[in-house]
């Protein structure tokens, strides 16, 4: 159980394009999911908390409107980079907590998606 | 971001051998989290502590909370290739809902 998945694993774009990440609980409810960055060798790096529901919440130095956050149901949250260019690039992990269980604080990750900019 | 200090960075050992690592921070977690990533993967969970002095086994890996809820360590008893990956620490804080502030990592080579 508590299977989270992304799509697609990977991708690569032009400069300027948008591209939507998905990341889904496959067995679970989700009301929070969480979007990290990992650049090559480094640490993951929350980018911002989603709710279902409402707006998501993102930390500091993230621009909210540069990667937009659509959590519209309790197993698919959905990240967009817009207009993406070339320092954009990274490994985007989504995790999820399930909704109905107490809070635990384990988190669940999906596979990963790696956006390659050209 | 807020990251914890992990250590250390990397580790290079022979097969069989036992492995230990160490994540501190200045702030006061509620649950630690130990996580391994494998390359080009999202990280899976290995062990969750709850309680301050918690110790938690799963099979070769053991755990530990630090009574100060400041710090945790992991070790690796009789060490296999395939727990070559990197290590994550994780912590999540008193404050903020199931949200994670993650260590540096520790990378680990096991040679056969």
């Amino acid at each position: 159980g508590a299977v989270v998945s992304q799509h697609p694993s990977w991708v690569i774009c032009k400069s300027g394009t948008s591209v939507k990440i998905e990341c889904r609980s496959l067995d679970f409810q989700a009301t929070t999911m969480f979007w990290y960055r990992q650049f090559p060798k480094q640490s993951l790096m929350l980018m911002a908390t989603s709710n279902e529901g409402s707006k998501a919440t993102y930390e500091q130095g993230v621009e909210k409107d540069k990667f937009l956050i659509n959590h519209a149901s309790l197993t698919l949250s959905t990240l967009t980079v817009t207009s993406a260019h070339p320092e954009d690039s990274s490994f985007y992990i989504c995790s999820a907590a399930p909704g109905l269980l107490p809070n635990t604080g384990e988190l669940f990750f999906g596979e990963g998606s790696r956006l390659t900019v050209l | 971001g807020q990251q914890l200090n992990q250590s250390p960075q990397s580790m290079f050992i022979q097969e069989g051998e036992d492995v230990s690592m160490n994540c501190t921070s200045s702030s006061i977690f509620n649950t630690w989290l130990w996580y391994k990533q494998d390359p080009g993967e999202g990280p899976v969970l290995l062990i969750a502590l709850y309680k301050a002095g918690e110790l938690t086994s799963n099979g070769r890996l053991t755990a530990q909370f630090g009574i100060t809820r400041k710090d945790s360590f992991l070790n690796i008893s009789a060490s296999i290739p395939s727990d070559v990956g990197i290590y994550f620490c994780a912590g999540q804080l008193t404050t903020g809902f199931q949200k994670l502030v993650f260590g540096t990592g520790t990378r680990l080579l096991v040679s056969p």
